[in-house]
């Protein structure tokens, strides 16, 4: 199993849909968990942290299910400008973090 | 302003040449580390440092090396890039606090072609 897993997409959605992104992660241990951007040939930009209460900022709803190892992403009245890669990042015992391939999102007029 | 910076944005070498890409931050983070992103991939650690510890990783081929020679500069050098080094290559920096590191931020990359 892949320490980090997310499908790759890409995911075509008109503007104003909902979307949601899934990931799994193989190490029960990891502490901490993120959502990154990233836009085409630009580095990654944290998008939201994921706690285990779920958070929710502005149209971006996070979910952590840590007894499925299980993390998602959902994405609300989706804008043009939404469209990029979104990472699954998990921060493992070893202290560094173990990024998934990433899911593109391309949200279209 | 810029936190992380890399230089350069953009670099092409030859096969063979050795290259070096520097990184600096402004953040005063402990934590630096060096990323290599190939197309339609995840980044994929090269190695980090906490403080001046350096900490490779198992699969970090040798020819690629750092030097962190203090707290806001650390440098990736190539020593005989081949082509399958092309690649992007982010630098990203960190706080280690109480056993635990903070949120990683990312310089804007450096984007390496070997020909």
């Amino acid at each position: 199993r892949k320490e980090v897993e997310q499908d790759p997409g890409p995911f075509n959605v008109p503007e104003g849909a909902t979307v949601a992104f899934n990931c799994t992660y193989s190490n029960s241990a990891s502490q901490s968990f993120f959502w990154y951007r990233q836009d085409c040939r630009k580095e990654p930009k944290l998008l939201m942290s994921v706690y285990s209460s779920g958070n929710e900022d502005g149209r971006f709803t996070a979910q952590l299910n840590r007894a499925s190892q299980y993390i998602s992403l959902l994405i609300r009245d989706s804008k043009l400008s939404d469209s990029a890669t979104y990472l699954c990042v998990v921060n493992p015992p070893s202290g560094t973090l173990t990024f998934g391939k990433g899911t593109m999102l391309l949200v279209s007029p | 302003d810029a936190m992380v910076i890399q230089n350069p944005r953009y670099q092409v070498t030859q096969f063979g040449k050795p290259v070096t890409l520097s990184c600096s931050q402004t953040l005063n983070h402990n934590v630096m580390y060096w990323y290599q992103q190939k197309s339609s991939q995840a980044p994929k650690l090269l190695f980090h440092y906490y403080d001046k510890d350096f900490n490779n990783e198992a699969d970090t081929p040798d020819n690629f090396q750092s030097r962190r020679p203090n707290t806001s500069f650390c440098f990736l050098d190539i020593r005989s890039p081949g082509l399958g080094d092309t690649a992007m290559y982010l630098c990203a920096t960190s706080r280690l606090s109480g056993g635990s590191t903070d949120t990683q931020y990312f310089g804007p990359g450096t984007r390496l072609t070997v020909l």
